[in-house]
């Protein structure tokens, strides 16, 4: 079975730019969730889709966008990117059901703006 | 909204001693508490959880016990090995939003 897996592993993109990352989730989960985290600090949570639709959001800036496509992958957004936004991008999936709480992480992407 | 802390920051246990790691969370909604482990450049990865309406889990060597009312939850490993270093991070859940919140997490080192 394969895990969640993320592409790209590794992007270097100048501030203004703007990037796409995407993410697959574990066959059979509905829910993604994609985080934020900075070296020497916790995921920070960014979003939440489940069935294509939005559940949740974090705080942070309408720069940040994400969406889910009819086969659960995903992809996040980040516009008019800022020094500040480099950090690694985790994509965790779930069943996304009462029953199954698990988020499991693929391997991030490696995001350097300079 | 949701604020997760953790203590230590840092840990350092002699191989076979027991490690405990300590978190507090703010929002009473919160009804479901993973635990993560991360090796340096890895993803995070669960290696235990539980739900609010139970006090404590154990997997092994490492057990959660979760307080309700204080709103603490700890991970307790024992008879730990150089392997069990990494950096470990609680988190705490209101499932109605599938938002997870994480702990600034701790760096564990078990020195052999």
């Amino acid at each position: 079975d394969a895990g969640v897996t993320q592409s790209p592993t590794h992007l270097i993109k100048t501030r203004g730019q703007q990037v796409t990352l995407r993410c697959s989730p574990i066959s059979g989960h509905k829910s993604v969730s994609w985080y934020q985290q900075v070296l020497g600090q916790g995921p920070q949570f960014i979003f939440q889709y489940y069935e294509k639709e939005e559940r949740g959001r974090g705080n942070f800036p309408d720069r940040f966008s994400a969406r889910q496509f009819p086969n659960y992958s995903s992809e996040l957004n980040v516009n008019a990117l800022l020094l500040g936004d480099s950090a690694l991008y985790l994509c965790a999936s779930s069943l996304g059901d009462s029953n199954s709480y698990e988020q499991y992480f693929g391997p991030g992407t490696r995001l350097t703006v300079t | 909204g949701e604020n997760v802390e953790q203590h230590p920051s840092t840990l350092s246990v002699q191989e076979g001693d027991s490690a405990v790691i300590k978190c507090t969370y703010s929002d009473s909604a919160s009804n479901y508490f993973p635990w993560y482990k991360q090796e340096l450049g890895k993803r995070p990865q669960l290696i235990i959880d539980i739900r609010s309406n139970v006090g404590e889990k154990k997997d092994q060597r490492i057990a959660v016990t979760l307080n309700k009312t204080a709103k603490h939850f700890s991970l307790h490993i024992t008879e730990t090995q150089p392997e069990d270093s990494a950096v470990y991070f609680c988190a705490a859940m209101e499932t109605r939003y599938d938002k997870v919140i994480f702990g600034p997490g701790t760096s564990l080192s078990v020195i052999p």
